[in-house]
């Protein structure tokens, strides 16, 4: 079944830092770019990162660029966001997403559910 | 750019809504626009890519469109099923790397 499947998500305090992951099953993960949306509670959807599928190219959105890392291990199927200096707007939902349609015409095809980041004292 | 929906829109089963995106910044032919359905709780899904292809799975009742005279893109749903209630996002892709989300509507089908 093709599928991705986030975890990782919690509690943690303003300043600290938490790491998501998202399992991706079903299709040849290396050939395809990856991305992290996120959605504040009773807010719309916001893109936060991508990466290639070599992971050779990374891009941010302003709001996390210096704070967050995005990675993959194309060996175990995984997509990483290394999330530090947390603040309390970054508290949100953390969807995985799959790329398709190469450079200038990528879309997200394919979504997680998402795991639930809280950043709270 | 800024891409702009209206918050929410409501019709009854059987009837035909449209939900409007329209770009702040640059043409919406630009780039392509796509369309994702939310239900809460569950993981988006594709209904329009590439401003009107319907992916695999998604039935003719949606379809999309862009318009360049009002700088907006569309997506209609014909035949309104209680399934159908959901959010729907537009999205379009900078060529800055940036991807743009719209504010989204939340589509009722009372």
């Amino acid at each position: 079944e093709v599928q991705l499947l986030e975890s990782g998500g919690g509690l943690v305090q303003p300043g600290g830092s938490l790491r998501v992951s998202c399992a991706a099953s079903g299709f040849t993960f290396r050939n395809y770019a990856m991305s992290w949306v996120r959605q504040a509670p009773g807010k719309g959807l916001e893109w936060v990162s991508a990466t290639s599928g070599s992971g050779g190219s990374t891009y941010y959105a302003d709001s996390v660029k210096g704070r967050f890392t995005i990675s993959r291990d194309n060996s175990k199927n995984t997509l990483f966001l290394q999330m530090n200096s947390l603040r309390a707007e970054d508290t949100a939902v953390y969807f995985c997403a799959k790329l398709r349609g190469g450079t200038g015409q990528w879309y997200f095809d394919l979504w997680g559910r998402g795991t639930l980041v809280t950043v709270s004292s | 750019f800024v891409l702009t929906q209206p918050h929410s829109v409501s019709e009854s089963p059987g009837k035909t809504v449209t939900i409007s995106c329209t770009r702040s910044g640059g043409s919406i032919a630009s780039n392509y626009v796509q369309w994702y359905q939310h239900r809460p709780g569950s993981a988006p899904s594709t209904v329009i890519f590439y401003d009107n292809q319907r992916p695999s799975g998604v039935p003719d009742r949606f379809s999309g469109s862009i318009d360049s005279s009002s700088n907006s893109a569309s997506l209609t749903i014909s035949g309104l099923k209680t399934e159908d209630e959901a959010d729907y996002y537009c999205q379009s892709y900078d060529s800055s790397n940036v991807w743009v989300f719209g504010g989204g509507t939340k589509l009722t089908v009372l």
